[in-house]
């Protein structure tokens, strides 16, 4: 099964919205309503930022929302921090009971 | 506070054999499903499998890449989940993640590396 489609980098300037994209198929995201997010700092632990599509747990900014239409599920970053730099992986549920991940964003806050 | 802490990585030779433990606190371990994910150096992140509690019927699932190497098992009375890694191969060289959940994977270990290599 092929990896959720991101693209490799995205940059926004401090106070500026970034959306960051996430195809998949049928199968996975537009099959199912279990898309996260995380977000991974250099040589840390990824860290979930989004589950269920649009939901954020206790402690996430709501800086950070979740949406998807169809195949595709997007992460917005709204009010761009410097902390918000990072590597975005998304990830879905795809059937058969396994789980697929993006290839991972690079978020640049210039 | 919940915590997933690895341990077991290191450097092993092609087609050795390697067990991985992950030990939670901070939650009933049995309560939940566990799930391995791995990231091979300046790579992404690739599901590797995931256990299911006893509730659940405890059973596990592999990604097509480890499956029928590598063995996902959990202990509740020692609250850690295992993986078994056999017949390891250069391209398993990773840090190796355990996190809690299935579907809603929510909090991860800091990781734990393992590299293959003669």
């Amino acid at each position: 099964q092929s990896a959720l489609t991101q693209a490799p980098s995205a940059s926004g300037s401090p106070g500026q919205s970034v959306t960051i994209s996430c195809t998949g198929t049928s199968s996975d995201v537009g099959g199912y309503n279990y898309v996260s997010w995380y977000q991974q700092h250099p040589g840390k632990a990824p860290k979930l930022m989004i589950s269920e599509v649009s939901k954020r747990p206790s402690g996430v900014p709501d800086r950070f929302s979740g949406s998807k239409s169809g195949n595709t599920a997007s992460l917005t970053v709204s009010g761009l921090q410097a902390e918000d730099e990072a590597d975005y992986y998304c990830s879905s549920f795809a059937g058969s009971n396994n789980l697929i991940f993006g290839g991972g964003t690079k978020l640049t806050v210039l | 506070e919940v915590q997933v802490v690895e341990s077991g990585g290191g450097l092993v030779q092609p087609g050795r054999s390697l067990r991985l433990s992950c030990t939670a606190s901070g939650f009933i371990f049995g309560d939940y499903a566990m799930t391995w994910v791995r990231q091979a150096p300046g790579k992404g992140l690739e599901w590797v499998g995931w256990i299911r509690s006893k509730e659940y019927g405890g059973a596990a699932e592999y990604a097509a890449s480890v499956k029928g190497r590598f063995i996902i098992s959990r202990d509740d009375s020692k609250i850690t989940a295992y993986l078994q890694m056999n017949s390891l191969k250069t391209e398993d060289t990773a840090v190796y993640y355990c996190a809690r959940g299935r579907t809603r994977v929510d909090y991860w270990g800091q990781g734990t590396l393992v590299t293959v290599s003669s």
